[in-house]
């Protein structure tokens, strides 16, 4: 039901660089509509990590950058430490559906 | 200090209508560009929006639930009710409400506020 698609997983070890993908299409990201990226530490809520044109919320390190290109758009994770093991979604708005409209979800495991 | 809290019941019968109440404080609803959001969690699944109110009581629903769903707000209790009508199993999930700022001129900025979410099972 997810209108946006991203990797059911990633992995790395601490220290090193994930990247993340969120694909999309003409009617959300294409369309030129924000992409927002949220954390999901396990049982709990999601939280804001980045809002479109990279902004990111008060406390959120900035190892977290994000970008966006044509349909697609990506989040980066640089210096990968244990507390990042969490589910991340990204968001956008979709005009054909006249709403917001979630990634997949991708879990993120620190090896 | 921005909160939201979601409240209902926690165990449907399926077809009964479900009624979520997401009491917020630390801003008003009757400020412009404000909104606040419904959005959904299956166990183990991905997150799912359903529903949106803005300050001016525009409303916006999934196109896929949204002759189930019926969003209100009662500015002066600061609260947004949610009601789902003809329950089902597949609706058990983890309900969320969150706010969005600056929907006054597009779809805003991003879900930055969260509730702590109510967890609602459909069972006989």
């Amino acid at each position: 039901q997810s209108v946006l698609t991203q990797p059911p997983s990633v992995s790395g070890a601490p220290g090193q660089r994930v990247t993340i993908s969120c694909t999309g299409s003409s009617s959300n990201i294409g369309a030129g509509y924000d992409v927002h990226w949220y954390q999901q530490l396990p049982g709990t809520a999601p939280q804001l990590l980045i809002s479109g044109n990279s902004n990111r919320p008060s406390g959120v390190p900035d190892r977290f950058s994000d970008s966006k290109s044509g349909t697609s758009a990506s989040l980066a994770i640089t210096g990968l430490r244990a507390e990042d093991e969490a589910d991340y979604y990204c968001q956008s708005y979709d005009t054909s559906l006249t709403g917001y409209v979630f990634g997949t979800g991708t879990k993120v495991t620190v090896l | 200090q921005v909160t939201l809290r979601e409240s209902g019941p926690a165990l449907v019968k399926p077809t009964q209508t479900l009624t979520l109440t997401c009491t917020f404080s630390g801003f008003s609803l009757s400020t412009s560009g404000m909104c606040v959001n419904w959005i959904r969690q299956p166990p183990g699944k991905a997150l799912e929006w359903l529903a949106r109110i803005d300050w001016d009581d525009d409303k916006y629903y999934s196109t896929s639930l949204k002759t189930r769903l019926t969003i209100s707000k009662d500015t002066s209790k600061n609260q947004v009710v949610l009601t789902m009508t003809n329950m089902d199993p597949v609706d058990t999930a983890t309900y969320y409400c969150a706010r969005i700022r600056g929907v006054s001129s597009g779809p805003g900025s991003g879900m930055d506020v969260w509730g702590q979410g109510t967890t609602v099972t459909v069972s006989s």
